[in-house]
């Protein structure tokens, strides 16, 4: 069984700039979230998806978005990108609903700001 | 609100070692409690969990935890390190049912020397 794909694995963007991560979840798994690690802060919760809907976002601006397909892939986007938004972008999926269940993590895109 | 704080941000044991890697958290609500790890150039992957029940957790890779309410603890522990546990770890702490928004800690690098 594949596991958590997100693509791209790195990219190089300029400040103002926009981005689109994408993440195909584990056949079969309709929860996603995603994360934000960066040395200084650790990780972060973005926000996550089940079902195409939003069930929570972090505290993060505006600028980061995202959403769920109807085959339960996702994807995020930053827009006018901030050097702080430089950093490693985990998407996770789940079989389960109920938030006790195992996250999968992805292996991440790896997001350098200029 | 929930937080988790992980004590050492790098700690260094001999191969054969016992391993300690210690998280406390802050919980206003029953918490469900991770340890996850990070390898290299990947995402995490859950080593155990605590959501009910028993307060002693075995995971894989030999590792195990203890919930201890009455000290807010779950301490992360392993009786003899091996090389291939080099890694870091990192404890986080949810609300449980209905959500991955999960809180982790700043992590654990852990190093293992020969």
């Amino acid at each position: 069984k594949a596991g958590v794909t997100q693509t791209p694995r790195y990219l190089i963007k300029t400040r103002g700039q926009q981005v689109t991560l994408s993440c195909s979840p584990i056949s079969g798994h309709r929860s996603v979230s995603w994360y934000q690690q960066t040395p200084g802060q650790g990780l972060q919760f973005l926000f996550e998806y089940f079902s195409e809907t939003q069930r929570n976002k972090g505290n993060f601006p505006g600028r980061f978005s995202g959403r769920q397909f109807s085959n339960s892939r996702s994807e995020m986007n930053v827009s006018t990108l901030e050097l702080g938004d430089s950093a490693l972008y985990l998407c996770a999926s789940s079989s389960s609903t109920g938030g006790t269940g195992e996250l999968f993590f992805g292996e991440g895109s790896r997001l350098t700001v200029l | 609100a929930q937080s988790v704080t992980q004590l050492g941000s790098h700690v260094s044991v001999s191969e054969g070692a016992l391993v300690l890697l210690r998280c406390n958290y802050s919980s206003s609500v029953p918490p469900y409690l991770f340890w996850y790890v990070q390898y290299p150039n990947q995402g995490l992957q859950l080593l155990l969990k605590y959501t009910t029940g028993a307060t002693l957790v075995k995971g894989i890779n030999g590792f195990e935890a203890e919930f201890k309410k009455s000290e807010t603890s779950f301490h992360l522990t392993k009786p003899s390190a091996h090389m291939s546990d080099a890694a870091e770890y990192f404890c986080a702490v949810s609300r449980g049912s209905g959500t991955y928004k999960y809180i982790f800690g700043t992590g654990t690098r852990l190093k293992v020397l020969a």
